[in-house]
């Protein structure tokens, strides 16, 4: 079975900081990956399709990247809106798993 | 806009069944979309639990197989999820969402998640 990781579990930055999650596959998976973005309360929304495609309405300071097991995201000036839990997600032919998870934190 | 809303009763006893239902507006689940069950546990990552599609094809996660069923209702555009034999480690808010393929797949539409608690 594929798994996921994510670094860091937890970061605390600055307003207009750039940051920056780390998401890696345990085998290759190719272009089959995801992000979401998660708020206290709140379903998961989508952010980044197909590794680096902008989901209609998101803001253009999310950008990513990677392919085969390594994957980036960034986030290119933390705003306080940004604050949330980060989720990669490998979705194959059928879904994968998720990544535990990158709450972002203002410092 | 595409709506998807759960239903369900959100409390159970150790080894009942849960029954989930997901009703979407603003969309057919007749098309080239699947319909999907997610659960995420307290403080955990989302985790899949299942899929259909309009013809009833579904797909499991292997570690729930034994124990779900996701079925459809194209006349009322629902939805639904069956989860036997409950225990406590099943505890979770359950969404359910919508998976379009543009060049790979990745779930576009979620529902606001329905908690479910199981306790005697």
């Amino acid at each position: 079975d594929i798994q996921m990781t994510q670094s860091p579990s937890s970061l605390s930055a600055s307003v207009g900081d750039r940051v920056t999650i780390i998401c890696q596959a345990s085998q290759d998976i190719g272009g089959s990956l995801n992000w979401y973005q998660q708020k206290p309360g709140s379903a998961p929304r989508l952010l980044i399709y197909d590794v680096s495609s902008l989901q209609t309405e998101v803001t253009s300071r999310f950008t990513a990247s990677g392919s085969g097991t390594h994957f980036t995201f960034t986030i290119s000036s933390l705003q306080p809106e940004d604050v949330a839990t980060y989720y990669c997600q490998q979705y194959g032919r059928v879904p994968g798993p998720f990544g535990p998870g990158t709450k972002v934190d203002i410092k | 806009q595409v709506q998807l809303r759960e239903s369900g009763p959100g409390l159970l006893k150790p080894s009942e069944t849960l029954s989930l239902t997901c009703t979407v507006s603003g969309d057919s689940i007749v098309g080239s979309d699947w319909w999907n069950w997610v659960r995420q546990p307290p403080g955990k990552g989302p985790e899949w639990i299942g899929e259909v599609f309009h013809t009833g094809a579904t797909n499991y996660n292997s570690s729930l197989s034994s124990r779900v069923t996701v079925s459809i209702d194209k006349s009322r555009n629902q939805f639904s999820l069956k989860m036997t034999s409950m225990t406590a480690a099943d505890a979770a808010v359950y969404y359910c969402a919508r998976a379009r393929r543009r060049v790979g797949w990745s779930f576009d539409h979620w529902g606001q998640g329905t908690p479910v608690t199981v306790s005697s």
